[in-house]
């Protein structure tokens, strides 16, 4: 396994169009979450999926972002009509093992988003 | 709400020493406790975790201690390298939470010199 591989790498958009975001996690992780992270600052939670149910959603993520996990194996994240204040890092991560839902919590190496 | 505080935000050690990296947080039920580092244009690499039933966890050059009286967990790394330079983040367990959300901490960015 190569770990969390997310596409694309980098992103830029104009202002208002809708972009949308890739993650494929650890196969043998059935827990799967997406973070943001601005410069210069921690990640910050936004969604979470247990296999292909989505649990919990942070206020951070408005009614223009949406996210799929079908089949419980890869992610989508999707941005409508994106502004300036979505440019950041977006993270996915997943979890889960013999030792625990919560071990091996690893990331991707994210897809950067930059809105012009 | 849910906060975990990390200490210091910047940390500058000769190559060789040791450097320590302290966080607290809030959340009386939080129970995992990963570390990570990040590079420049990259995700966050997981470099130990901890979970709240065991004190102290270590792994090669990096150990972990945590004291969950005192809400409180460290990060030791031992003989460092300039390849250690990095920005490293603590991070705790959402512990109300049954998804996996974790907190983060503000990070530290560390370097090495040789």
């Amino acid at each position: 396994d190569t770990g969390v591989s997310q596409n694309p790498r980098h992103k830029i958009t104009k202002r208002g169009q809708n972009v949308t975001f890739r993650c494929d996690p650890i196969s043998e992780h059935n827990r799967l979450y997406w973070y943001r992270q601005t410069l210069g600052q921690g990640p910050e939670f936004l969604t979470y999926f247990q296999n292909e149910a989505q649990l919990e959603k942070s206020r951070l993520l408005s009614d223009r972002f949406s996210a799929e996990r079908p089949k419980g194996s890869f992610s989508t994240l999707e941005i409508q009509r994106t502004e300036q204040g979505d440019s950041a890092m977006y993270l996915c991560a997943s979890s889960g093992s013999r030792e625990g839902p919560l071990y091996g919590y690893t990331f991707g190496s994210g897809t950067r988003l930059t809105v012009v | 709400g849910e906060n975990v505080e990390q200490h210091p935000s910047t940390l500058s050690v000769q190559e060789g020493d040791s450097a320590v990296i302290k966080c607290t947080y809030s959340d009386s039920a939080s129970n995992y406790f990963p570390w990570y580092k990040q590079e420049l244009g990259k995700g966050p690499q997981l470099i130990i975790d901890i979970r709240s039933n065991v004190g102290e966890k270590k792994d090669q050059r990096i150990a972990v201690t945590l004291n969950k009286t005192a809400k409180h967990f460290s990060l030791h790394i031992t003989e460092t390298q300039p390849e250690d330079s990095a920005v490293y983040f603590c991070a705790a367990h959402h512990g109300s939470s049954n998804t996996g959300k974790l907190i983060f901490g503000q990070g530290t960015t560390l370097q090495v010199k040789p």
